[in-house]
């Protein structure tokens, strides 16, 4: 999907553990973002980022952290998981940070 | 705060049918607006629009936007099965993120 992969594709994880959703692009493109996809709410942005160690906050950013080391890998991370978090989570990178996003293929996160 | 509608939220119609999808929005520093398409997996990119009046077309698809009256809309022509999917509306403003409306689920029955 034009050089942007997410993994996994599927996880099904207990209430509480820490779960990490990795994003890998090859396209050197400076911003990256998570959104979360839910049934009657459409993406929602998580967190984002615009550089190595450049990161900010969406409109559902609690619960969740990111972490920015390469500007190939944008990591999504779960503290502590509840089912609210249950979801398709997709990244997206853009080269000049709003227009052309292109979407990986998303993860289907399930929390029981 | 940045706001993006789309209605109807889901349509069903027959082949050959026409239809139009539409996107009202509200932001800060509009700078442009745009429509993705989602089957199975991730949104894949139509049309972004900047200007109004100016029509973009692709095939059977085409979009205008008003910017004065802050909506855009979505025509496909002679709708194929094919075209199910969730149409997806953004707009872009003056922060480096875009804002998604909820999206039109379209079902296009043989």
């Amino acid at each position: 999907d034009a050089g942007i992969t997410q993994s996994p594709r599927h996880k099904v994880t207990e209430t509480g553990t820490p779960v990490t959703l990795r994003c890998h692009q090859t396209e050197n493109h400076r911003y990256m973002y998570w959104y979360r996809q839910d049934p009657g709410h459409g993406l929602r942005l998580i967190h984002y980022s615009y550089g190595v160690k450049d990161t900010d906050k969406g409109e559902v950013s609690d619960g969740y952290s990111v972490s920015r080391s390469k500007t190939e890998d944008f990591l999504l991370t779960l503290e502590s998981a509840t089912s609210s978090q249950t979801s398709v989570y997709f990244c997206a990178i853009s080269e000049t940070g709003n227009y052309g996003y292109t979407f990986g293929s998303g993860t289907r996160l399930t929390v029981v | 705060e940045d706001k993006v509608v789309q209605s109807p939220l889901s349509l069903v119609v027959h082949e050959g049918d026409t239809v139009t999808l539409n996107c009202s929005y509200e932001v800060t520093n509009f700078r442009s607006l745009l429509w993705y398409k989602q089957e199975k997996k991730a949104p894949t990119f139509l049309f972004m629009l900047t200007s109004s009046g100016i029509e973009k077309k692709s095939g059977r698809l085409s979009s205008i936007l008003d910017k004065k009256e802050l909506f855009s809309i979505l025509n496909i022509t002679a709708t194929q099965t094919g075209d199910s999917a969730i149409y997806l509306c953004a707009v872009e403003g003056g922060s480096e993120k875009l804002v998604f409306g909820k999206g039109t689920k379209l079902t296009v029955n043989p």
